[in-house]
């Protein structure tokens, strides 16, 4: 029972242009979401997060996207760099602090020159 | 990944072979995690500490075995490896906001 899924196992995007990262999750419980970035041979590293009491959440080029009546987020990466080619994982905590996140399968982004 | 140490980085183990994987902190948090991540299924937990001398099973538990001795420390064995488990391990810190804090992991392959 997948409660996270990232239904696109990759996504090719050119540099400059926008990434977009989906993410649809089941439970009802979960209000606190993450994404994170991986590189080959790294643990993957935080990059953005939101609460379900909003909707929108940015850091610079990241912005997240919250719909929770269609248990839905995304990733908007804007312009995308080639440094953002890597595995992006979206993840779900029914608490804030984050306590047994629960990941999706994962999406391998590739920004081409 | 500052913080969250892995040892070691790499293992090869014959199947039946037993060994731990060692994972040590200096953050002072006081949960702990160790997920696998595997082609196509993301990063799924096996096991988690809440605090120290406490431990509970997460989703794929099976043929793992854990020890949290002390704040700073969580080591997973494996004692009797088996080629489904080859994959790669990453031990992680809750914190606040951020979620968590990984290791840079363990890429075990079992033969």
């Amino acid at each position: 029972d997948q409660q996270v899924k990232q239904n696109s196992p990759s996504l090719s995007v050119q540099e400059g242009r926008i990434s977009i990262l989906n993410c649809d999750y089941t439970n009802s419980m979960f209000d606190y979401f993450l994404w994170y970035k991986k590189y080959p041979a790294e643990g993957p590293t935080f990059l953005i997060s939101i609460s379900s009491i909003k909707d929108k959440n940015e850091d610079g080029r990241f912005t997240v996207f919250l719909n929770k009546s269609a248990k839905h987020l995304s990733l908007h990466i804007v312009p995308s760099q080639p440094g953002d080619s890597a595995v992006y994982f979206c993840a779900a905590s029914p608490l804030q602090g984050a306590q047994k996140l629960v990941f999706g399968q994962g999406t391998r982004l590739t920004i081409n020159p | 990944n500052a913080g969250v140490t892995q040892t070691p980085k790499f293992q090869v183990l014959k199947t039946g072979q037993s060994m731990t994987l060692q994972c040590a902190q200096d953050m002072n948090h006081n949960s702990m995690y160790w997920y696998r991540q595997d082609p196509g299924m993301g990063l799924r937990l096996i096991y988690y500490s809440a605090s120290e001398g406490t431990t509970d099973k997460g989703e794929v538990p099976n043929g793992y075995n854990v020890s949290r001795l002390n704040k700073r420390e969580f080591s997973l064995r494996l004692e009797s490896a088996a080629p489904s488990q080859t994959s790669v391990y990453f031990c992680a810190i809750s914190r606040t906001f951020e979620g968590y804090t990984f290791g840079s992991g363990t890429r075990l392959t079992v033969v």
